[in-house]
């Protein structure tokens, strides 16, 4: 059974860095073809996918949020970090981790079959 | 990037009713597509992958279809546990997008 859960600061201020960790279980990225991402819902609005990391070490990110995302994992303890640079009120939103269901090395794309339950995080000074 | 249109933003329905979502993406996504139900407080959960692939565990009055651009979410006797929100998700293209939601409540 997959389950993940985020954790990190309920509250930052204007310009400082998030850093937010997804720690999950039933899983592993010594598994060929496995990959954890991140997404975020503002109050009252649509998702939206930041980043995912693959157990190969190669990752994908929101060209929209690219040059402020940084995302990068240890694999022995099975965790998953996003640090999101100069933090803006525009961003307080509820972060999510989620794993992307397991395909083989360059098999079809997938979706987020697991999710974690969300962690709120508000940017104010 | 590829956009998302979900219709209708808000659905309000009957316990028992037949329910049609419909989510369109700005170029063709072939089958590329997954549906998620989302309620306050609570992890997204993932109803339909692939436009029309079953979750494991997913009760089966949920169907989706639909293949390019057009695709359907039917719940097809709507129960209490289902008010809540539903949005849809292209994953061929990064970045990954999703629609702006359809929140099914109780009329």
């Amino acid at each position: 059974q997959i389950t993940l859960k985020e954790s990190g600061p309920t509250l930052v201020k204007p310009t400082q860095t998030l850093t937010l960790t997804c720690t999950f279980s039933g899983f592993s990225f010594s598994t060929s073809g496995e990959g954890v991402g991140w997404l975020r819902q503002p109050p009252g609005k649509a998702l939206e996918w930041l980043a995912l990391i693959y157990w190969s070490d190669s990752d994908r990110k929101n060209p929209s949020l690219k040059t402020r995302l940084t995302i990068t994992k240890d694999s022995s303890k099975n965790q998953v970090f996003l640090t999101m640079t100069n933090m803006d009120p525009v961003d307080t939103a509820t972060y999510y981790c989620a794993h992307r269901r397991l395909t083989p090395s360059g098999g079809p794309p997938q979706d987020f079959d697991m999710w974690g339950q969300g962690t709120l995080v508000t940017v104010s000074s | 990037d590829i956009q998302m249109t979900q219709s209708p933003s808000t659905l309000s329905a009957y316990v028992g009713d037949r329910v049609t979502i419909t989510c369109r993406a700005s170029q063709s996504i072939s089958s590329w597509l997954a549906w998620y139900q989302h309620k306050p407080g609570k992890a997204p959960k993932v109803l339909i992958y692939k436009a029309s692939s079953l979750e494991s565990g997913v009760p089966s009055r949920f169907s989706g279809s639909g293949s390019g651009t057009e695709f359907t979410l039917t719940i097809s006797s709507l129960q209490p546990d289902d008010f809540a929100t539903y949005y849809c998700q292209q994953y061929t293209d990064y970045p990954f997008t999703f629609g702006p939601g359809t929140k099914v409540d109780i009329k």
